[in-house]
């Protein structure tokens, strides 16, 4: 069974403080994707990256940067010089990539509050 | 190219009522979901297409059922709404391989049942 673990429920901080959010699964699929995805307090959910399990190089897209890590099954997300505009709910999300099974995995996500 | 567009935004039920939430994609994906997000979780996934003709259960499918009758549309029908089904509806689609591809989510409808 799969399994993604957002241990942090909320997290608070003043603009321009770095922040991250961690992400630890669990899987028994060799291959998979991790997915972050951000909710504005408007509802909707935005995409914002797709990570295949094979592929462990960390991103970076413009203040955001992800560390994906193998060896302790996490995929952690860092927001630079955090603004308020960043305040949203973020979800980390894994999905298998074979075995026909398309049902993908949601942790329960982690409030950012970025105080001006 | 309006994406994932969803009905109604907001609507309320007494139990025992049914509905149907619509979900229409302009993408030609073959892919379509439906999930459910309740306070303070993620969201579960209630039931899935992979194309036209074709559907089946996600994790959390009583109470549900859903169509596919052709590539755009993916209806979710409530036929006896309970309280417990109180919460958010995202309809999403995916090209390609499915749950492994992006999903690309529509606005959402809440749901509120008494």
């Amino acid at each position: 069974a799969q399994k993604v673990t957002q241990a942090q429920t909320e997290i608070s901080v003043v603009e321009k403080e770095d922040v991250t959010l961690d992400c630890v699964y669990e899987t028994r699929d060799t291959t998979y994707y991790l997915f972050w995805y951000k909710q504005p307090p408007s509802g909707e959910l935005v995409f914002l990256i797709r990570r295949n399990s094979f592929d462990e190089q960390n991103e970076i897209s413009g203040r955001y940067s992800w560390n994906f890590q193998k060896s302790t099954s996490s995929f952690n997300f860092t927001i630079t010089a955090s603004q308020v505009v960043d305040s949203a709910v973020y979800f980390c999300a894994l999905s298998p990539s074979s075995g026909g099974s398309y049902i993908p995995t949601f942790g329960r996500g982690t409030s950012l509050i970025v105080h001006p | 190219n309006a994406g994932v567009t969803q009905t109604p935004k907001f609507r309320i039920l007494k139990i025992g009522q049914s509905m149907t939430l619509q979900c229409t994609q302009d993408m030609n994906h073959n892919y379509m979901y439906w999930y459910r997000q309740d306070p303070g979780m993620g969201l579960k996934l209630i039931y899935y297409s992979v194309g036209a003709g074709i559907t089946d259960k996600g994790e959390v499918p009583n109470g549900y059922n859903v169509s596919r009758s052709t590539t755009e549309d993916f209806p979710l029908r409530l036929e006896l709404a309970a309280p417990s089904q109180t919460s958010v509806y995202f309809c999403a689609s995916s090209p390609g391989q499915g749950s492994s591809e992006t999903q690309y989510f529509g606005p959402g409808t809440r749901l509120l049942v008494l």
